[in-house]
């Protein structure tokens, strides 16, 4: 199995652009997250989803959206895009917290470098 | 607010010496913490994990220990490799206002292994 997949590896963006970064796994994991990492910094939450149809802002979700159509997909989107944005994105997945029990690991996909100019 | 953090940025250690990466956290109801092994160019890799219940968890040539009376987190490399050589994550789970779990990263310690 592939795990996660993201595309594209990278970009370079206009500023004022859109663009979607898209994220799938076939782990048939319930929920999935975006994180961006900056340098110096951990890894900050954007947006994430418990299940398909539903989703929840992060720690850092201004200026991205995402939706939830199925189960394997979780595009990030950028309306417009700014150079603040300039980071590496990772989309993760894993199976949600269960009542009693623990948030099960989260993997990881490859990420996507994007520079906004 | 409350976070996780690192002690050390970077850490160099002699190729079959044994690693050890710390971590404090500050929030103490967390329960559940995780360490991360992230590659250059690559996603973040689970090491290990460890809930708030045990003082010790060992794996393959890893082990974590935690201390919650001075909330400090370490991971333990025994007979470090090159391949050992990246940037570590601890990250601490904890159960939201609304009842969802979160995962907070700290900065990341960074792993040279001298040859």
């Amino acid at each position: 199995t592939a795990g996660i997949t993201q595309a594209p590896t990278s970009q370079i963006l206009a500023a004022g652009r859109s663009m979607t970064l898209r994220c799938t796994q076939d782990m048939r994991h319930n929920a999935m997250y975006w994180y961006r990492q900056d340098l110096g910094l951990g890894l900050r939450l954007i947006h994430y989803s418990n299940t398909a149809g539903t989703t929840g802002k992060g720690e850092v979700p201004d200026g991205y959206s995402v939706s939830r159509a199925n189960t394997d997909d979780f595009p990030l989107t950028l309306a417009s895009a700014v150079p603040s944005q300039t980071s590496v994105y990772f989309c993760a997945s894993s199976e949600p917290f269960r009542g009693g029990g623990f948030l099960e690991t989260q993997y990881f996909g490859p990420g996507t470098r994007l520079l906004v100019l | 607010g409350e976070s996780v953090g690192l002690h050390l940025p970077t850490l160099s250690v002699q190729e079959g010496d044994n690693s050890i990466i710390n971590c404090a956290y500050s929030n103490s109801a967390s329960d559940y913490f995780i360490w991360y092994k992230q590659e250059s160019g690559k996603g973040p890799q689970f090491i290990i994990d460890i809930r708030s219940n045990m003082d010790k968890r060992q794996g393959q040539r890893v082990t974590v220990l935690l201390n919650k009376t001075v909330k400090h987190l370490s991971l333990q490399i025994a007979a470090t490799q090159p391949g050992d050589s990246a940037v570590y994550f601890c990250a601490e789970n904890i159960e939201e206002d609304t009842g969802r779990r979160a995962l907070t990263f700290g900065s990341g310690t960074r792993l040279q292994v001298q040859p």
